[in-house]
């Protein structure tokens, strides 16, 4: 089946302007997740969905991030205000709940590449 | 809480080398164990998984075993390939989160 999708794949922007990012999870999978890929660096964890509630949004950087997840489906991350730190690969990835409550692993969208100019 | 350290890099290696990347993890439950790969320009993809102690995760060559008394997951390869050049994040699994680390770049040469 389709694995995860992200759009857009590029996105360029000014300074100050609003951004929205798509994920498209693996159909099923309950559990959906935000990273952020600065150039260079490990992955920063952003924050975590259970179906469509958020038990962790421990991650997000300032108040100018938020995410919401429907249907249990499609997640969006939006970016307020962006910043030219905002610049990096927004990562997706989504995951299946397996016996005792853990995840077998997670599979990982392409990649959003914002560019803050 | 729950974290993964792992070898800081670049790691350049002549093909046909011995590699070993170093993981470390701290958890306090019974995690599982992961190391993805991400090539050049593509997304991350699992490399092989381990799910409990002295379990062995192998593929492409790559092996890596869940060493519950040193919390270890050392990535080894015997000898490694110019296909291997990529990006290589050790990864643990507890209830609902995930902890990667920060990667390591290995780059072989031929």
């Amino acid at each position: 089946g389709a694995g995860v999708s992200q759009s857009p794949s590029n996105k360029v922007t000014e300074k100050g302007k609003d951004v929205e990012l798509r994920c498209d999870p693996i159909s099923g999978h309950t559990a959906l997740y935000w990273y952020r890929q600065s150039l260079g660096q490990g992955l920063e964890f952003l924050i975590y969905f259970q179906g469509n509630s958020a038990p962790d949004k421990s991650g997000l950087p300032s108040d100018r991030f938020s995410a919401e997840r429907t249907g249990g489906s499609v997640s969006t991350l939006t970016i307020q205000r962006t910043q030219q730190e905002d610049s990096a690969v927004y990562l997706c990835a989504s995951s299946l709940a397996v016996a005792g409550g853990s995840y077998n692993e997670q599979f990982f969208g392409p990649g959003t590449r914002l560019t803050v100019l | 809480g729950d974290s993964v350290t792992q070898m800081e890099g670049p790691v350049t290696l002549s093909e046909e080398a011995f590699l070993t990347i170093n993981c470390t993890y701290t958890a306090t439950g019974y995690p599982s164990l992961f190391w993805y790969v991400q090539y050049p320009g593509e997304g991350l993809q699992l490399l092989l998984k381990a799910t409990k102690a002295d379990d062995k995760g192998s593929n492409k060559g790559f092996e890596a075993t869940y060493r519950k008394e040193t919390t270890s997951f050392h990535l080894e390869k015997g000898s490694v390939q110019v296909s291997d050049s990529a990006v290589y994040f050790c990864a643990l699994n507890t209830g609902n989160q995930f902890y990667f680390g920060t990667g390591t770049s290995l780059t072989v040469i031929p």
